[in-house]
């Protein structure tokens, strides 16, 4: 098993651009989430989604986009880059919302 | 929203000491879950812990709902210890709160 697959490991952007993070689960988990991590702090929910066709908006959903065609994917559209994005990214799943969560192995993003 | 208060945020350990890390949270929640950051920054899920106590090897935890907080008990502490470990806390709607971590170094 995979578990929660991220892609890239690493980017870096310039103020404006617009880029897809990716996310994919292999375990069948009907809930899904987009973190953000700054330095010193804890995780901050951006967007989650609690199945195939269903998103809402976390405690960060300002410059996200999400959406959730299959129960598999759901990737994390930043449409125009600031620096104040640069975050380290994780995307979670778990069988419910109530329920053990995996995390992927995080994505490092830089906007200059 | 609810609050999620960790303490101490630092922790510098020998190697065999024990440990408590404690999680304060200011409102009723459905859920309670406490993870491990390695150095590489992987987040790993060690207790699901709504209510009531869990031991896994050296760790261990209780979640004391009422009174509106858990601990989490580090035995024989070892250097593969160290990392920030954090608590996260889903209140009645859908997101998960966290909060902002201890760190834990052990030292040999």
């Amino acid at each position: 098993n995979a578990g929660v697959t991220q892609t890239p490991k690493f980017q870096v952007l310039k103020t404006g651009q617009s880029m897809t993070l990716q996310c994919a689960q292999d375990m069948n988990h009907e809930y899904m989430s987009w973190y953000r991590q700054d330095p010193g702090m804890g995780l901050r929910l951006i967007h989650y989604s609690v199945g195939a066709g269903i998103t809402d908006q976390g405690e960060v959903p300002n410059g996200y986009n999400v959406s959730r065609s299959t129960t598999e994917d759901f990737p994390l559209r930043l449409l125009s880059a600031a620096p104040s994005q640069t975050s380290v990214y994780f995307c979670a799943s778990s069988y419910i919302h109530l329920a053990e969560a995996f995390f992927g192995q995080g994505t490092r993003l830089t906007v200059v | 929203g609810i609050q999620v208060e960790q303490s101490p945020p630092d922790l510098i350990l020998q190697e065999g000491a024990n440990s408590t890390l404690r999680c304060n949270f200011s409102d009723s929640v459905n859920n309670l879950q406490w993870f491990h950051q390695n150095p590489w920054g992987q987040l790993i899920n060690l207790f699901y812990i709504p209510s009531g106590t869990k031991q896994n090897g050296r760790l261990s935890a209780t979640t004391v709902a009422t009174e509106r907080y858990s601990l989490l008990y580090i035995s024989s502490s070892q250097t593969t210890d160290s990392g920030v470990y954090f608590c996260a806390v889903s209140p009645s709607n859908n997101d998960m709160r966290f909060g902002a971590g201890t760190r834990l170094t052990v030292k040999p």
